[in-house]
Formats: structure tokens, C-alpha cells, sequence
């Protein structure tokens, strides 16, 4: 079946640092891709979509400039969140749109000390 | 924004028990599809189902889709401690190319 996968599954990084986090469709191509951001017994918010060489485009209220988001491949998405802070920390999930459904990353755990 | 609510917040179970889950939504939809999350993992694909189909079964899951009332329902039956999961529906709004809108979600607890 269709497998994406997310690295890293969790990083710890300084405030004021920028951390990468990157979202790979293995064995299909994903023109499109999603990116999600989950706080602890929440459900899932969308943050943006990706589009393979294109802008993304984000949902209402998700900084562009913080988050940004490059779609470089049909295979390749990739998010960094830039100048993190404490209140960045989160579960960052994505997911590749293929043919029939979705198929999310396993998440990446995000703190910022 | 969020446009799934789901009931119950949390479920606690002995196995062998079946947990039901019901989901509402507001706007019109291609599909409801349903995930699981073990704690700190991404989502697993459950079951979709159109919007012109009713009910969907697959293995132990039971699907059913209420277009009229904006509703779906997940049925686990015969549960198992391995069910432990966090359960989200997603819909698939017939305005908003390919975004899914996730559920609040049901905390499922199965003990042995």
C-alpha cells in the first residue's frame, strides 16, 4: 500500500532556531500534499496544502512566513518552521493525497525549550 | 476549522464489547472517511464511504452514513485492548478540493 514517510519523528531544537521537517511519498507520486498540526487529545488542523511546484496555500490564521513550505518533487514536501518558539511545540502530521485516499506521515514531535 | 463533532469524547470497554462512535458534520460531502491514532503515531486509513452509500462494512468495522442528518456512525465489534485508540472521522466537503475537515475525535479505551 501507499506509504509516506515523515523525519524527523521528533526533534528538540532551541527557541530561535529553524527545524525542517520532511514528508516523503514512497512509492507513489503526490501532486498534493497536506500538512496538519495536532496539540495534545486534540484532533487534527490543517495548517496548509502543498502543491507540487507551486505555492502552497494556507488555511486562515497560519503564518506563511513561519511556516513555510516547499513541494520541490512529486515525491518531496517539506515544512520549516522558522524562528520556533515554545508555543510552536506541537505534533506536526502529513499527508499525500493519492488515487483512492489519504495516507498521513507517522508525525514529527516538536519542542521548542 | 474543525467541521466534524463526534460522540462520545472518550470510551471505556472491557474486549469482546462493541464501541460505537458517531460523528456529525455541517456541510455537504464527496465522503466521510474514518482514521485511527495510536497515541504520538500518525493516522491509519480505516473505511471511506460516499456519499450515495449508506453503510460499509470491513472485517470488524461497521460504517454507516446518514447524508440527511449530516451523521456517520463506526461500530467495532468484538473489540480487542489492540483497538486502544484514538478514533477521528474526516469529511471530504464537496467546496474544498481534496482538504479533509477531521472530527474532535473518541478516545477508545479496551481493556483485557
Amino acid at each position: 500500500g501507499a506509504v509516506v514517510s515523515q523525519h524527523p519523528s521528533w526533534v528538540i531544537c532551541k527557541s530561535g532556531t529553524s527545524v525542517k521537517i520532511e514528508c516523503r511519498s514512497l512509492d507513489f507520486q503526490a501532486t498534493t500534499m497536506f500538512w496538519y498540526r495536532q496539540f495534545p487529545k486534540q484532533s487534527l488542523m490543517l495548517m496548509a496544502t502543498s502543491n507540487e511546484g507551486s505555492k502552497a496555500t494556507y488555511e486562515q490564521g497560519v503564518e506563511k512566513d513561519k511556516f513555510l513550505i516547499n513541494h520541490a518533487s512529486l515525491t518531496l514536501s517539506t515544512l520549516t518552521v522558522t524562528s520556533a518558539h515554545p508555543e510552536d511545540s506541537s505534533f506536526y502530521i502529513c499527508s499525500a493525497r493519492g488515487i483512492q485516499s489519504y495516507t498521513f506521515g507517522s508525525g514529527t514531535r516538536l519542542t521548542v525549550v | 476549522s474543525q467541521q466534524g463533532e463526534e460522540d462520545p469524547q472518550a470510551l471505556s470497554i472491557q474486549e469482546g464489547e462493541n464501541a460505537t462512535m458517531n460523528c456529525s458534520y455541517k456541510t455537504s460531502i464527496n465522503n466521510l472517511q474514518w482514521y485511527r491514532q495510536n497515541s504520538g503515531r500518525g493516522l491509519v486509513h480505516l473505511i471511506l464511504i460516499r456519499s450515495n452509500e449508506r453503510e460499509k462494512h470491513s472485517g470488524r468495522l461497521r460504517v454507516t452514513l446518514d447524508t440527511s442528518k449530516k451523521s456517520s456512525s463506526l461500530l467495532i465489534t468484538a473489540s480487542r485492548a489492540a483497538d486502544t485508540a484514538s478514533y477521528f472521522c474526516a469529511t471530504a466537503p464537496t467546496d474544498s478540493w481534496g482538504k479533509l475537515q477531521f472530527g474532535a475525535g473518541t478516545q477508545v479505551v479496551v481493556t483485557p
